[in-house]
């Protein structure tokens, strides 16, 4: 029971252009929201993650929105490299236990 | 340097042949956890461990089993895999539970099974 809602499944952007991942959560108990990227044949890796104490958070060309009373958090990627081809996960921290839940993934492909 | 070491990497195997696929960690984490990532589903918790003490299942445990003996090691056990069991795994572990909520969730660099 998938209980973080991301999307689009996967996108194409040109490089230089704005990747943008959408996902929306249901209750949690924790306000922390992590991102993780994953290259192809290997495993998830955190990339960069917020505490809704604030609403943004940038790391790089990495941009985490977030909206409490929406439930939602979105990450925009500034500049897109061919080298930010990859899956990217949200997740957020699940009510009562000690598990993340993690979107269904988005694979973003940049263009040379 | 600090990893999550997985083996096999590549495994194919015939239906209700027993497998293990071992994991270790020498992070010294308290917490371990197994998932399993197909295609549109994202990754999906099949066992997760707090403690040398402490194993339980996760949202798809059906059909897996899971031993931690050592606070290093965290094996996955398929006593009886069938093809819906084709899929990457990947084990994972945090220094204890409560990091979870910083998403400081290391992961190994998988296992791909195909059941036949």
């Amino acid at each position: 029971q998938q209980q973080v809602k991301q999307s689009p499944q996967s996108l194409i952007v040109q490089k230089g252009g704005i990747s943008i991942i959408n996902c929306a959560y249901e209750n949690t108990a924790f306000d922390y929201f992590p991102w993780y990227q994953q290259f192809p044949g290997k495993g998830p890796a955190l990339l960069i993650a917020i505490r809704p104490d604030v609403s943004e958070k940038k790391e790089g060309r990495f941009t985490i929105s977030f909206n409490k009373s929406a439930k939602q958090f979105s990450l925009h990627i500034m500049d897109s490299q061919p080298g930010d081809s990859a899956t990217y996960f949200c997740a957020a921290p699940r009510l009562n236990d000690y598990k993340l839940s993690f979107g269904a993934g988005t694979t973003v492909t940049v263009r040379a | 340097e600090a990893q999550v070491t997985q083996n096999p990497r590549y495994l194919i195997t015939v239906t209700g042949k027993k497998l293990t696929v071992t994991c270790s960690q020498n992070m010294n984490h308290e917490y371990m956890s197994w998932y399993r990532q197909d295609p549109g589903l994202g990754l999906r918790q099949i066992y997760y461990s707090m403690n040398v003490e402490v194993t339980d299942k996760g949202d798809v445990p059906e059909g897996y089993k899971v031993s931690r003996k050592e606070k290093r090691n965290f094996p996955l056990i398929l006593e009886s895999p069938s093809p819906n069991q084709t899929s990457l795994y990947f084990c994972a572990s945090s220094l204890i539970a409560q990091t979870l909520n910083t998403g400081e969730l290391f992961f190994g660099e998988g296992s791909r099974l195909t059941v036949l």
